[in-house]
């Protein structure tokens, strides 16, 4: 049973490029959420996407966007990248079932570096 | 006001000794209550969650959940070296798996 894979596992663009990053999430699984986390902090979410839609979304600017697939796989792309957008990007899969969740299955996450 | 708050650490315990991780939430609305363990450089990992008011056993594990004070803490019994990770509390407002992370607290277990 495969676990959420990411791809690329490592990435550095120059200021001003943009990326895109790629998930699959864990066999199962309907929801892809996406989360920043810089060094020496905590995840920040960035937006969470269900049946092919942005559900919900964090205090990210429109620089990020992102999309699923009908096959549950999701895309995050960043646009004129900046220096501090230098962080680990995770990718967590989860079953969305009514009035409880269970937590995330994380991936082994894409860290950017921006120079 | 941060979301979630955790101590950073580090917390510091001899092997065998009970390591006590504290975490406080903002959001009196909050229904459900994660920790997650973070080896350097890896992704975190789900080690329990918790619903209910009280404490919630798994092995060396304990979560207690106190709703009244927003108080959130995790009990590793009897430390292992290979419990030194960073720990993330993580907190869930609403029914769409979207949670809120505290900056972890860092232990050291000592042998």
């Amino acid at each position: 049973d495969a676990g959420v894979t990411q791809s690329p596992t490592h990435l550095i663009k120059t200021r001003g490029q943009q990326v895109t990053l790629r998930c699959s999430p864990k066999s199962g699984h309907d929801t892809v959420s996406w989360y920043q986390q810089a060094l020496g902090q905590g995840p920040q979410f960035i937006f969470q996407y269900y049946e092919e839609e942005e559900r919900q979304r964090g205090n990210f600017p429109d620089r990020f966007s992102g999309h699923q697939f009908p096959n549950y796989s999701s895309e995050l792309n960043v646009n004129a990248l900046l220096l501090g957008d230098s962080a680990l990007y995770l990718c967590a899969s989860s079953l969305s079932q009514g009035d409880r969740n269970y937590g995330y299955t994380f991936g082994s996450g894409t860290r950017l570096t921006v120079v | 006001q941060k979301e979630v708050e955790q101590n950073s650490g580090p917390l510091s315990v001899p092997e065998g000794a009970i390591a006590s991780l504290n975490c406080t939430y903002s959001d009196r609305g909050s229904q459900s209550f994660f920790w997650y363990r973070q080896y350097s450089g890896k992704s975190p990992e789900l080690i329990m969650f918790i619903y209910s008011n009280g404490d919630k056993e798994d092995g060396r594990f304990t979560a207690q959940l106190n709703k009244a004070s927003q108080y959130v803490s995790l009990l590793i019994r009897d430390s292992q070296p290979s419990d030194s990770a960073t720990y993330l509390c993580a907190v869930n407002r609403d029914n769409f798996n979207k949670f809120y992370f505290g900056s972890g607290t860092k232990l050291n277990v000592k042998p």
